[in-house]
């Protein structure tokens, strides 16, 4: 069974920075690109990155320069280490596995306020 | 960036209706669409990849089909647990895009 499980998040303030990891199990993990996902309350899903199975990154403008994924194959584990944050990257963030994401982790939530 | 357009954005519907939901691309994405389920205080569930291939696990109910710029979702049979949000998005190019999602309440 395929599990990714989150941990890191909480409340942060303005300009402040926070480092999400997500572990892995079921799957093969180097194989398989991952992603960041996040999502404001009862808004739409918003992809914050990605990374390649040969360690390529991508990322979207609105946290380029601030956010960093990275991957440790060894330790079946992805992280995201999020600088500089603002009240906007308030929201739950998930780890997803592949291009055209086959699975969810359960998520977690990141507070950005004063 | 690519834009994702779902629609409609709600719909109210009867258990055994069968629904319909579109989303269309800003430009051609192939068929690197893929559909996902979402109920409230979950995480999202993966339906469908590649516009019209069931994730493993996923019912038969559901199917996807389109290309290009235009795509569907459509659940044969509404049954209530079938009754969630649903959202596409497209996987052809980044950044990685997502439908603002169709709310599918119970009529």
């Amino acid at each position: 069974e395929v599990q990714l499980v989150e941990s890191g998040g909480g409340l942060v303030q303005p300009g402040g920075s926070l480092r999400l990891s997500c572990v892995a199990s079921g799957f093969t993990f180097s194989r398989f690109d991952m992603h960041w996902v996040r999502q404001v309350t009862g808004r739409r899903l918003e992809w914050v990155s990605a990374i390649g199975t040969a360690g390529d990154t991508y990322y979207p403008g609105s946290v380029k320069g601030r956010f960093t994924i990275s991957r440790e194959n060894a330790k079946n584990s992805l992280f995201l280490q999020m600088n500089s944050l603002r009240a906007e990257d308030t929201a739950v963030y998930y780890c997803a596995r592949g291009l055209g994401i086959r699975d969810w982790g359960q998520g977690t939530l990141v507070t950005v306020s004063s | 960036d690519i834009q994702m357009t779902q629609s409609p954005s709600s719909l109210s519907a009867s258990v055994g209706d069968r629904v319909t939901i579109t989303c269309r691309a800003s430009q051609d994405i192939n068929n690197y669409l893929a559909w996902f389920q979402q109920k409230p205080g979950k995480a999202p569930k993966s339906l469908i990849y590649a516009a019209s291939s069931l994730q493993s696990g996923v019912p038969s109910k559901f199917s996807g089909s389109g290309s290009g710029t235009d795509f569907t979702l459509t659940i044969s049979s509404l049954q209530p647990e079938d009754f969630a949000t649903y959202y596409c998005q497209q996987y052809n190019s980044y950044p990685l895009t997502f439908g603002g999602g169709t709310k599918v309440e119970i009529k």
